[in-house]
């Protein structure tokens, strides 16, 4: 079964720091990664896709991705109040159409 | 711009009710999703259309009842709801089928 692991949290930081979500998927061959922003009571919010081994830069967000180790992680740079959310990380496994997500991280910014 | 809409927002219906809710983009996405959310977990697939046609149906009870009348619109017909299916209800959409997804806002859904 194709799964995606996510530390649930919360990942506390405070203001200014780097802050760091990992995820986790299950096979090499897979092309397709994102990370999506979620707030309390709102819906998911596309903030980064991936697609090629290395990082990915977007602002104050780094993608990075790791396909021998099978890992994709979400750096924040200069993290603010406002980061504050789960963070949902969706893998399209190779030969599936749709995307699986994990459970998401909750990241707390401490002013 | 990368715009789905969704209403309605809220929805409080009770188990003998009929409803919709209607999603809408503009993007010439050919792909349209329904999601279900409950508190604290991820989405949940529901039904995939592509093409205007029904590609995939998550093993959803039949008291939901999906509908795309043309490229941009996206309909979810819902009768006779138990309690658990309050949650939220999200609308994507997509380039192509597996492609980068773009969500609604969602319709919080609440069966009394």
């Amino acid at each position: 079964q194709k799964e995606v692991e996510q530390n649930s949290g919360p990942l506390s930081v405070p203001e200014g720091a780097i802050a760091s979500l990992n995820c986790t998927y299950s096979d090499r061959v897979s092309q397709s990664f994102f990370w999506y922003r979620q707030y309390s009571g709102k819906s998911p919010e596309l903030i980064m896709s991936i697609y090629s081994n290395g990082d990915k830069e977007d602002g104050r967000f780094t993608a990075q991705l790791n396909k021998a180790s099978q890992y994709v992680s979400l750096l924040i740079r200069d993290s603010q109040p406002s980061d504050s959310a789960t963070y949902l990380c969706a893998v399209r496994y190779s030969g599936y159409s749709t995307l699986t997500f994990g459970k998401g991280t909750m990241l707390l910014v401490s002013p | 711009d990368t715009e789905v809409t969704q209403t309605p927002k809220h929805l409080v219906m009770g188990m003998t009710n009929k409803k919709s809710l209607k999603c809408e983009q503009h993007m010439g996405h050919r792909a349209m999703y329904w999601y279900k959310q409950k508190a604290k977990k991820p989405p949940e697939l529901m039904f995939v259309y592509s093409y205007e046609k029904l590609s995939i149906n998550e093993s959803v009870p039949s008291r939901f009842s999906p509908e795309c009348p043309n490229s941009s619109l996206l309909n979810l017909h819902l009768h006779a709801l138990q309690p658990e299916d309050s949650a939220l209800y999200l609308c994507a959409s997509s380039q192509e089928v597996g492609y980068e997804q773009y969500f609604g806002p969602g319709t919080r859904l609440t069966v009394t």
